[in-house]
């Protein structure tokens, strides 16, 4: 597609429901990020696929968390018994080829809002 | 832990005023800077990617130093304009393939 799709574009959410958020980033992008932004903090790292090399998990906050990537493809964010703190703007980027000669390609981002 | 340190956190400026503002990130092992801007209700757009020392990128009335000795690089926005009104969000490179985003500096342009 022409830029980064990431649905829903809001969500709410009771506490203790799961939910998944998708994205489907730029095709031929092979890098795809995950990141959060809860009120009034910076954006948080989540979690980054390359390719088909292992992910970088290491932003994931708990094991409620966790994602997966279909190929090059669209990516799924999963929260298990969702808690309030999980309240943020998630937001979705593809790069390139994960070098950083290249600046990300964002998505619109999902707000969920856990009540 | 990488740290990317941007200030002032937020700016009040008047239409037709220029500004500029810092980020600040490790010096050592130097990749690449990059800089968004990221306005309400949209999402973060790349800016510039600054990958030399004494580079300097221009994209209309924006602009951008860098400083790889240092580590500091400076965004400077020329006769501000409401539509400037953003968060500018810089990003350094960590080791294991993944950008850090500093806090970012909220600019309010005033007409």
């Amino acid at each position: 597609g022409a830029g980064v799709s990431q649905s829903p574009s809001n969500k709410v959410t009771e506490k203790g429901k799961d939910v998944e958020l998708r994205c489907d980033p730029i095709s031929g992008h092979t890098a795809l990020y995950w990141y959060r932004q809860r009120l009034g903090q910076g954006l948080e790292f989540l979690i980054y696929f390359q390719g088909n090399s292992a992910p970088d998990k290491s932003g994931l906050p708990s094991d409620r968390f966790s994602a997966e990537r279909t190929g090059e493809s669209v990516s799924t964010l999963t929260i298990q018994r969702t808690q309030q703190e999980d309240s943020a703007v998630y937001l979705c980027a593809s790069s390139l080829d994960g070098r950083f000669n290249y600046g990300y390609t964002f998505g619109s981002g999902t707000r969920l809002t856990v009540v | 832990i990488l740290n990317v340190e941007q200030s002032p956190q937020s700016l009040h400026v008047q239409e037709g005023d220029s500004t500029n503002f810092t980020c600040s990130f490790p010096s050592s092992n130097f990749y690449a800077l990059h800089w968004y801007r990221w306005e309400t209700a949209k999402s973060p757009e790349a800016l510039f990617v600054m990958t030399l020392n004494g580079d300097e990128k221009k994209k209309g009335r924006i602009s951008a130093t860098l400083n790889t000795k240092e580590g500091y690089s400076y965004l400077y926005i020329k006769g501000s304009q409401p539509e400037d009104s953003a968060t500018y969000l810089c990003a350094f490179p960590s080791n294991t393939g993944k950008l850090i985003f500093g806090q970012g500096t909220t600019l309010q342009v005033k007409p």
